[in-house]
């Protein structure tokens, strides 16, 4: 099983329209946890992190779910510039290797 | 420069033929991190660096890929005797401190390697 799975998509929604979607993990012991946003043939950059009550930044807003072990992120009032595919990160604590999911694509269309 | 350079961006190599991949981690980052990008699939960890020292050589594929990094600054990635399945994207990061969390990776451009 892989440590990130995450559903590969392709989420094609209308501008301003919400988006969502989850990342499990299979390491209990995990304990951070990102968003990255990777552009087609450009390199992944971090969207944010993800806490454990759950936090918003702008118009995306990331949760947290231990008990059955997922992420999730919404993408709200979707613009075309957030047409990308996101890549979900997990990392246990006091680990260096960060494990990155294949991503999720999103494609927001006009 | 401000951000993780690399290079070069785009290499093709005949099969059998040796390359090595450079990056230049930001200044003052202590961790440097080799990925690798295959068409359509998730980042594939290589190895890590902290300072000059790798304590996790596990993600190599083979022995036909070493790294070294010198003066706690610029990483090589060789591999010997290239192979058309080493054909990928390979992704160059540095973070301040190890493990991500308040430190996250920043990645290079990458470097697009075909093997013909």
């Amino acid at each position: 099983r892989k440590e990130v799975e995450q559903d590969p998509g392709p989420f094609n929604v209308p501008e301003g329209a919400t988006v969502a979607f989850n990342c499990t993990y299979s390491n209990s012991a995990s304990q951070s946890f990102f968003w990255y946003r990777q552009d087609c043939r450009k390199e992944p950059k971090l969207l944010m992190s993800v806490y454990s009550s759950g936090n918003e930044d702008g118009r995306f807003t990331a949760q947290l779910n231990r008990a059955s072990q997922y992420i999730s992120l919404l993408i709200r009032d979707s613009k075309l510039s957030d047409s990308a595919t996101y890549l979900c990160v997990v990392n246990r604590a006091n680990d260096y290797k960060l494990s990155f999911g294949a991503g999720t694509t999103v494609t927001v269309r006009a | 420069g401000a951000g993780v350079s690399q290079s070069p961006s785009n290499k093709v190599t005949e099969k059998g033929k040796d390359v090595e991949l450079r990056c230049d981690p930001i200044s003052g980052h202590t961790a440097l991190y080799w990925y690798r990008q295959s068409l359509g699939q998730g980042l594939e960890f290589l190895i890590y660096f902290q300072g000059n020292s790798a304590p996790d050589k596990s993600g190599l594929p083979s022995d036909r890929f070493s790294a070294e990094r010198t003066g706690g600054s610029v990483s090589t990635l060789t591999i010997q005797r290239t192979q058309q399945e080493d054909s990928a994207v390979y992704l160059c990061a540095s973070s301040l401190v190890p493990g991500a969390g308040n430190s996250p990776l920043h990645f290079g451009n990458g470097t697009r390697l075909t093997v013909t």
